[in-house]
């Protein structure tokens, strides 16, 4: 299994332009969740999701979107990107009380 | 705001020494756990305590619950440099959502 894995790694946008992260998960769980975290903090959710087809916003979900049109895969989208959302972005899926988290996407937004 | 709040923030100890990490949180939950991150890296599932239960082992890692003072703090004993990452800890109040605190970072010196 693969686990959680997160599609860029790292990306460099200019402010206004808009992006996509992946997330996909292969252990079939079906809560998935989206976090930031900026230097020296700890995670924030920004959007989560409890199954296929359902989102819901987190503590600072402003100027982000999220979509889960498959089980395996949660989306985050930045409409147009700002300084302020510089950041490492983490996904987690949850099986029971324990969170998987993937490797993060490092954003720069100049 | 974030829910539970770790002190210290910033922790350096001698190879084979303890280490004790304290959370402090704000509502009431139904279980608080642990997380582990090395540098540039996801977080990491520790150990999980439920909101019944006031202490609880996990090979070197011992950690302790008062709900009445909504508190909790992890002791890594007999530590080692592998040990050196930030530790997080974790609330989940609602059934879907888990809240990550700032964070104590380790640093464990040969």
């Amino acid at each position: 299994n693969a686990g959680v894995t997160q599609t860029p790694k790292f990306r460099v946008l200019k402010t206004g332009q808009s992006m996509t992260l992946l997330c996909a998960q292969d252990m079939n769980h079906e809560y998935m969740y989206w976090y930031r975290q900026d230097p020296g903090m700890g995670l924030r959710l920004i959007h989560y999701s409890v199954g296929e087809g359902t989102t819901a916003k987190g503590e600072v979900p402003d100027g982000y979107n999220v979509s889960r049109l498959k089980k395996q895969n949660f989306l985050l989208g930045l409409e147009s990107a700002a300084p302020s959302q510089t950041s490492v972005y983490f996904c987690a899926s949850r099986s029971g009380n324990e969170q998987f988290f993937g490797p993060g996407t490092r954003l720069t937004v100049l | 705001s974030q829910q539970g709040e770790e002190d210290p923030q910033a922790l350096s100890i001698q190879e084979g020494e303890n280490a004790t990490m304290n959370c402090s949180y704000k509502t009431s939950i139904n279980n608080l756990q642990w997380y582990r991150q090395n540098s540039g890296r996801g977080l990491v599932h520790l150990i999980l305590i439920r909101s019944n239960e006031r202490e609880k082992h996990s090979g070197r890692l011992r950690v302790t619950l008062d709900t009445s003072k909504k508190s909790s703090s992890l002791l890594i004993t007999a530590s080692r440099a592998a040990d050196t990452a930030s530790y997080f800890c974790a609330t989940d109040s609602s059934a879907s959502k888990i809240i990550f605190g700032s964070g104590t970072r380790l640093s464990i010196r040969p």
